[in-house]
């Protein structure tokens, strides 16, 4: 089975730069989470949704990060313009959840995103 | 607030020994917990979890114990492989299903 798909692996662009990140989830899973991965502030969840519904988004740092999810089988995460400081690997996670869940989340590989 | 805190960024152990790592967390409301491995250039990948209402839960050579009352959880993997070594993350989750990650503790096994 395909695990979390993410594009591109890398990423290096100019600041100031549109910068789209792509996700495909575990296919039958109904939430899907967008994670960002520093030295400084390890691992931290930016938005999460849950059957493509944004349930919360108190992580996106700024008005210039956006996330959708048009379909069960697609998310974007769009940053605009990029600055050198969202310079990060960022995890796109999906789960199952139901009432007696586990909560356990599978993650992508990451996108490794760099900013000059 | 970092509310899941892993004290120990590193832990280094003789394969075939025990490995040891720690985490605790703050929120009483909390009601599932689960350990995550990663390796360089990965994703972390799950390992092992256990709820609440549980003290321990073992799966191979990985045991995850819990003590609500000292808000503390630990990993035991028996015996420690050269492949164990990674960097090791405690999640703690919400009833949404939200997850609260530690900074991680970066296990190396020597031969």
């Amino acid at each position: 089975d395909a695990g979390v798909i993410q594009s591109p692996r890398h990423e290096v662009t100019e600041m100031g730069q549109e910068v789209t990140l792509r996700c495909k989830p575990i296919s039958g899973h109904n939430s899907l989470f967008w994670y960002r991965q520093t030295m400084m502030r390890g691992l931290e969840l930016l938005i999460y949704f849950n059957n493509n519904v944004p349930i919360d988004d108190s992580g996106m740092p700024e008005d210039r990060f956006s996330a959708k999810m048009p379909n069960a089988s697609f998310s974007t995460l769009k940053i605009q313009p990029s600055e050198p400081r969202d310079s990060a690997v960022y995890f796109c996670a999906s789960s199952f959840s139901s009432d007696d869940s586990s909560y356990e989340q599978y993650f992508g590989p990451g996108t490794r995103l760099t900013v000059t | 607030d970092q509310q899941v805190k892993q004290n120990s960024p590193s832990l280094s152990v003789q394969e075939g020994r025990i490995s040891i790592l720690n985490c605790d967390y703050t929120n009483s409301m909390f009601d599932y917990f689960l350990w995550y491995k990663k390796y360089p250039a990965e994703g972390p990948t799950f390992l092992i979890s256990i709820s609440s209402i549980k003290d321990k839960n073992e799966d191979g050579r990985f045991t995850v114990f819990l003590n609500k009352s000292a808000k503390h959880l630990s990993l035991h993997i028996v015996p420690s492989q050269p492949g164990d070594s990674a960097v090791y993350f405690c999640a703690a989750a919400d009833s949404w299903g939200k997850l609260q990650f530690g900074a991680g503790t970066q296990v190396v096994v020597t031969p």
